[in-house]
């Protein structure tokens, strides 16, 4: 089935850097989304990425659509405390399936 | 509002016990989803329905069963639980079977 790389696996950084990660498939993708999830919370929808090429923000949260449908990024500026938590990369595959596939997320952790 | 509401919020079962997680939206969103969490494994789709009175299955179906009788309901029923089922299960429901939003999670315990 698809599968969703997502990288890196988490990441240690000083408040107010910048930080990108990123998610790579070998399936094209029709949909690109970007969720956190913080300590005993379910995940949260931060972006939603439509068409390729497409770049969209959210605040300090850039994300944008690969034009090749088969890859996605998300940056963050100005990192604060507040977005220490687990971000997830989720696609819905080519089709139209309800079925979303997740990245296995990486944990961001921020110093102050 | 209350979105998307899962309860119990924890629960421990022993081994061959069944039981079902509540799930329930007021937001009239047709798809509905079950997904379970495990460390380093991301969330895996368990069973998935699009409406009430239709389900299928998702990534990890075997041991769960669901019924969608109404569209702010969709139950998870646990038939025998096991040790391999101790997990962190989320419900959700969308309304463009896209966008997601997703319950505060039962943190399950098999024993």
């Amino acid at each position: 089935g698809q599968q969703l790389n997502q990288s890196p696996q988490s990441m240690f950084i000083q408040e107010g850097e910048d930080v990108s990660m990123n998610c790579t498939s070998s399936s094209i993708f029709n949909t690109w989304l970007w969720y956190k999830q913080e300590p005993g919370e379910g995940p949260v929808l931060l972006i939603a990425l439509y068409k390729a090429g497409e770049l969209t923000s959210n605040g300090r949260l850039t994300a944008q659509f690969g034009i090749t449908r088969k890859d996605s990024f998300l940056n963050i500026s100005a990192s604060i405390p507040s977005d220490v938590g687990i971000y997830f990369c989720a696609g819905q595959p080519q089709g139209g399936s309800e079925k979303l596939v997740f990245g296995k997320g990486m944990k961001l952790t921020v110093n102050p | 509002n209350a979105g998307v509401t899962q309860t119990p919020k924890f629960q421990v079962l022993k081994t061959g016990q069944s039981m079902t997680l509540q799930c329930a939206q007021d937001m009239n969103h047709e798809y509905m989803s079950w997904y379970r969490q495990d460390p380093g494994m991301g969330l895996r789709l368990i069973h998935y329905s699009v409406g009430a009175g239709i389900t299928d299955q998702g990534e990890v179906p075997n041991g769960y069963n669901v019924s969608r009788s109404t569209t702010e309901d969709f139950p998870l029923r646990l038939l025998s639980a096991a040790p391999s089922q101790t997990s962190v299960y989320f419900c959700a429901s969308s309304a463009d079977r896209v966008g997601y939003t997703f319950g505060s999670g039962t943190r399950l315990t098999v024993v």
